[in-house]
């Protein structure tokens, strides 16, 4: 079964600040992982997405992420936070084959501070 | 281009009572997912459907049933209402690998069991 590990449940940093997130990854099949964005009282909007390929994911709003086998993560990182970058972000991982089963982390709410 | 369509937004019931969740697609989308969304929990999933005619069960299917009443619409029932099942209620869709499996949110029921 798979599941998705999200360490730091809030983050907080400066604006203009390297934003990194964490998430940890488990499936017993090679994964489609994800990255969805929140805002408040809105629905998640698709960040970025790895299928097969590059290993090094690039995003909407300057996000990327890498996907790294060997450690089973999938990080996302920003070199320069903005303000407009505040909100709840979530991890995703779904097995391949028929199942499609798309399970979520619990979430890291990014902070932004002038 | 409506996209992930939900109804109603909001609801209030009482305990015991019985409700529909409402959930249509657009996108001619294989799969279905039913997800609540509680502070702290992050997005956990009911059920989700893979196709057209299956239903499968997912992290926390307890007090809950849905139906693929076709391929665009995915339903999900509340027989007897509990006040732990006041939570955001979100459905989405995504197309099955290997196409683009990135999930379609919709915009949420925001839902109050007293």
């Amino acid at each position: 079964a798979q599941s998705v590990t999200q360490l730091g449940s809030h983050v907080s940093v400066s604006e203009g600040a390297l934003v990194l997130l964490r998430c940890n990854y488990s499936s017993s099949v090679p994964p489609y992982l994800f990255w969805y964005v929140q805002y408040p009282n809105q629905g998640l909007q698709l960040l970025l997405k790895y299928t097969t390929g590059a290993t090094l994911v690039k995003g909407i709003n300057g996000f990327e992420a890498e996907f790294k086998k060997s450690e089973t993560s999938f990080h996302l990182t920003k070199p320069s936070a903005h303000m407009s970058d505040a909100a709840e972000y979530f991890c995703a991982v779904m097995a391949g084959g028929a199942t499609n089963k798309l399970i979520f982390g619990t979430g890291t709410l990014l902070a932004v501070q002038p | 281009n409506a996209g992930v369509t939900q109804t109603p937004k909001f609801q209030v019931l009482k305990t015991g009572q019985s409700m529909t969740l409402q959930c249509a697609q657009d996108m001619n989308h294989n799969s279905m997912y039913w997800y609540r969304q509680d502070p702290g929990m992050g997005l956990r999933l009911i059920y989700y459907s893979a196709s057209e005619g299956t239903t499968d069960k997912g992290e926390v299917p307890n007090g809950y049933n849905v139906s693929r009443l076709n391929k665009r619409e995915f339903s999900l029932r509340l027989e007897s209402a509990a006040p732990s099942q006041t939570s955001v209620y979100f459905c989405a869709s995504s197309e099955a690998p290997p196409g683009y499996p990135e999930a379609f949110f919709g915009q949420g029921t925001r839902l109050t069991v007293v």
